[in-house]
Formats: C-alpha cells, sequence, structure tokens
C-alpha cells in the first residue's frame, strides 16, 4: 500500500541522548516535512526538502537536523535531546505534478511518539 | 505571512446535529485552504480543499466547507453529526504560488454526545 512509514511508533529517551526519526514514503513525492504537534499549538514546520538533496528550516528548527540523500527518505535527527522536544512527530509529503494540480496536498504518517525524560 | 484561527479548541454537538467548525485566515496572498482530520492515534487526513473555482467543496464523509473571502473564513460544515465524526479537525492554509509550506490553525476536539 502506498504510502509514509516512520520509525519507531513510539520511544522514550534520556535526556542528551541523540536520536534519529525515520520517515520513508513510497510515492515518489518530490517534497518532503516534518512536524511537531503540540497540544494547543496544533502542527508546527520543523524542517522540509523540496527534492532530494536540499532542506530548509520551518518555523522551530532548533535542536534538530534533517538530510534529503534520496527521493524516498527524510531523516530527522535529534543531536541532544532535551524536554521540550517531548512531542508527537510527523512526517508528510506531496507533489503537485504527481497529484496534477497546480497546489500542494499533503500526505501524512502515522507519527512518532518522543517521550525526553 | 499567514496565518489561521480556529475558535474554539473544543466542540460538542449531539449525533444527528449540525456540525459547525470555524478557521478564520490571514494570508497577503491569495489562499489555497484545507481541513484535515485526526482520528485518535492516527496521521493526519485531507477532508477537502479550496484551491480557485466553486467557493463551496465538498468532501469527505459529508462535510463540506465554503470560502468566504469578504469574512476570510473558511468554516467547515456537517448537516447531521456521526459518533465516528469524533476527532480532531485542523484548518491550514498555503499561498498559491511555489511556497507549498502550510501553516496549521491549532486545532479543533470534535465530541459527538449519543
Amino acid at each position: 500500500i502506498a504510502g509514509i512509514t516512520q520509525a519507531p511508533t513510539s520511544q522514550i529517551l534520556a535526556a542528551g541522548r541523540r536520536m534519529t526519526l525515520r520517515c520513508t514514503q513510497d510515492m515518489r513525492h518530490n517534497a518532503m516535512y516534518w512536524y511537531r504537534q503540540d497540544l494547543g499549538l496544533g502542527l508546527r514546520l520543523i524542517h522540509y526538502s523540496n527534492t532530494a538533496g536540499t532542506t530548509g528550516k520551518g518555523e522551530v528548527p532548533d535542536g534538530y537536523s534533517v538530510s534529503r540523500a534520496n527521493t524516498d527518505d527524510f531523516p530527522l535527527t535529534l543531536a541532544s535531546a532535551v524536554p521540550s522536544q517531548t512531542s508527537v512527530y510527523f512526517c508528510a509529503s506531496s507533489d503537485p505534478f504527481k497529484s496534477g494540480t497546480t497546489f500542494y496536498e499533503q500526505y501524512f504518517g502515522p507519527g512518532t511518539r518522543l517521550t525526553v525524560t | 505571512a499567514q496565518s489561521v484561527t480556529q475558535l474554539g479548541s473544543h466542540v460538542s454537538v449531539s449525533e444527528g446535529a449540525l456540525v459547525l467548525l470555524r478557521c478564520n485566515y490571514s494570508s497577503s496572498v491569495p489562499p489555497y485552504l484545507f481541513w484535515y482530520v485526526q482520528y485518535p492515534n492516527q496521521g493526519l487526513q485531507l477532508l477537502l480543499k479550496y484551491t480557485t473555482g466553486a467557493t463551496l467543496v465538498k468532501g469527505i464523509n459529508g462535510f463540506e466547507a465554503e470560502f468566504k473571502k469578504s469574512e476570510t473564513s473558511f468554516h467547515l460544515t456537517k448537516p447531521s453529526a456521526h459518533m465516528s465524526d469524533a476527532a480532531e479537525y485542523f484548518c491550514a492554509v498555503s499561498p498559491n504560488f511555489g511556497n507549498e509550506k502550510l501553516t496549521f490553525g491549532t486545532g479543533t476536539r470534535l465530541t459527538i454526545i449519543p
């Protein structure tokens, strides 16, 4: 089934540890995104990638890094986790040309629930 | 710059009653507007979208929304609520060119009363 997979589903992490959240899509979408979801704040964009080999900063990029070595994968790394990074993380992808329209409908993965203690 | 305001973080309606979830946006350019739904412990799923053309758009599960430029609104409605509609709903906006990054509202949790 085409879509986006994220791993792990959930994780408890000690503060100061390094963690990589994985995201893979099989729709061959050019653009990919990482959001965090926090109660009362909705979804906030962390980083994005318009195409393989390029990345950009979103609204809340501090403490996070991303890479886009190929079209399918877009890992998110927390170099040294802090409790304020406790959140649910969603990966998404889009591609206006694939969808045949000029707007950017985004498709979301199931999320990773991260707790930093 | 763009932003979204969803009035009411929690809305409760009786089964069979009208559902109305409010969304107002701010955008310096003509917007694209979206409603997403999130069921418990799941990712977001697109309900409906407005890009150009007809201002009343219909989505999945009987939902619809109307783009009102004069009121900068994009409220979501459903004539008759069903228990399965209980979820969190997010309104989102993006500019209608190039930049594809969505700006989300803070969400409205819809509860259906039996």
